[in-house]
């Protein structure tokens, strides 16, 4: 079993759906949850990040971490065409402080909206 | 991908040849990484440096070996490129305090 499992689609919506974006994860351990974007033929970028259980919100986006159930979730409001992207999931146990990271990444989900 | 840029963006090579795919950065961050993306894998570590002469290996490094003689480059060679290693090759930065990595824009490689 992978430690993060993501689903990678296709996903194909209406412009202006609602996007819902998931993973579930194994290693209790993660405590630091991210989320990429990846155009085609780019490098991913990261998007959102978030610490812990709870929201984030930034624009249209809203990052959800569920700890007790091991599953975060990227939703996307008013999808755009520009919304057309990969997006992985990405964590860490913890933030070093020297800058070291070991990111597990999600497959990504390959998502596209339809005019 | 500002401060982090990799090259060439796109090579074709034949089978059993030696490639180097190079990484350079401006940020001055001590640790780099190089990772391969490829349909169904999704992204895999092959080796990673935390200072100059400093490596280690990721999940994914037979066949791979890296070099990194100045903070800036880091350097992934292919001793005998084979099929196996036709993918996608990003390079990434890491810095103190920061979320995850910066990614740079890969560099596309098909071995023939």
């Amino acid at each position: 079993q992978k430690e993060v499992e993501q689903d990678p689609g296709p996903l194909s919506v209406p412009e202006g759906a609602i996007v819902s974006l998931n993973c579930t994860y194994s290693n209790s351990a993660f405590q630091y949850f991210m989320w990429y974007r990846q155009y085609s033929r780019k490098g991913p970028e990261l998007l959102m990040y978030t610490y812990s259980s709870g929201n984030k919100e930034d624009g249209r986006f809203t990052a959800q971490v569920d700890k007790s159930s091991k599953y975060i979730s990227l939703f996307i409001r008013d999808s755009q065409p520009s919304d057309s992207a990969t997006y992985l999931c990405a964590m860490i146990p913890r933030l070093n402080s020297g800058g070291y990271q070991k990111v597990t990444f999600g497959i990504g989900t390959k998502l596209q909206v339809i005019p | 991908d500002a401060g982090i840029t990799q090259s060439p963006r796109h090579k074709v090579t034949e089978t059993g040849t030696p490639v180097t795919l190079r990484c350079h950065q401006t940020e001055n961050h001590r640790y780099m990484y190089w990772y391969r993306q490829d349909p169904g894998h999704g992204l895999r570590l092959i080796h990673y440096s935390y200072g100059v002469k400093d490596t280690d290996k990721g999940e994914v490094s037979d066949g791979y070996s890296v070099s990194r003689s100045k903070t800036e480059d880091f350097l992934l060679t292919l001793e005998s490129a084979t099929s196996s290693q036709t993918s996608v090759y990003f390079c990434a930065i890491s810095g103190p305090g920061l979320y995850g990595y910066t990614f740079g824009s890969g560099t596309r490689l098909t071995v023939v």
